[in-house]
């Protein structure tokens, strides 16, 4: 069975620090390329953060390009995503996911919630 | 980025009759290698997303054969046939052909 867990959410003050993780299972975790969405409270879907499957390409969206940066452990399975500097409007609940834009397996976590507020 | 506009924003249903949801792009969503990533996905109220259709027009596994998607260039559409309980929630379309992946706003399906 596929899993997808986060962990690493939570309350953390305006220009704090966040590390979020996520425990791969069931698949080849180490041939997926994986990505981090975020879902604000009420809102839609936005895409945070793509990382290869051998960690040779990452890409982020502008809002948070600079401030958080993708890696992944594949000797463990393990997704991660640090957050440096974070704002009021980061607050969501992040999923970690599979290459969704794709036509690969289908892969999401039950997501992580960060609220940024003083 | 590419924008992509969803309608409509909300869709009433009657249970066991169709409803159709538009997805349209500015620009094509052909990529270069011939392929078109444009996917759906559905998300029930306190769960996660769940990807319906790939490539335009193919369902995953397990997805009933009452969800199907059409289109191309720049129009989509997905279609549910004989809307059931179970497909409540909020419909999203997402193109991987421009990076950045965007999204569409999302259109919330509710019954009558």
């Amino acid at each position: 069975e596929v899993q997808l867990v986060e962990s690493g959410g939570g309350l953390v003050q305006p220009g704090g620090s966040l590390g979020l993780s996520c425990a791969a299972s069931g698949f080849s975790f180490s041939t997926q390329s994986m990505t981090w969405v975020r879902q604000a409270p009420g809102k839609g879907l936005e895409w945070v953060a793509f990382i290869s499957g051998g960690s040779d390409t990452t890409d982020y969206a502008e809002s948070v390009k600079g401030r958080f940066t993708i890696s992944r452990d594949n000797s463990k399975n393990m997704l991660y995503l640090q957050m440096n500097s974070l704002r009021t409007d980061d607050s969501a609940r992040y999923y970690c996911a599979g290459a969704i834009w794709s036509a690969n397996d289908d892969y999401w976590g039950q997501g992580t919630p960060v609220t940024v507020s003083s | 980025d590419v924008v992509l506009t969803q309608s409509p924003l909300s869709l009433p249903v009657t249970l066991g009759q169709s409803a159709s949801i538009s997805c349209r792009s500015r620009q094509s969503l052909r990529h270069s290698d011939g392929n078109t990533y444009l996917n759906w996905f559905h998300q029930r109220p306190g769960q996660s997303p769940r990807r319906l259709i790939y490539g335009v027009s193919n369902r995953d596994s397990g997805v009933p054969d009452r969800f199907s998607g059409s289109g191309s260039g720049t129009d989509f559409t997905l279609k549910i046939s004989r809307v059931e309980a179970e497909d409540v929630g909020v419909y999203y379309c997402l193109q991987g052909t421009h990076w950045p992946l965007t999204f569409g706003g999302g259109t919330k399906v509710e019954i009558k």
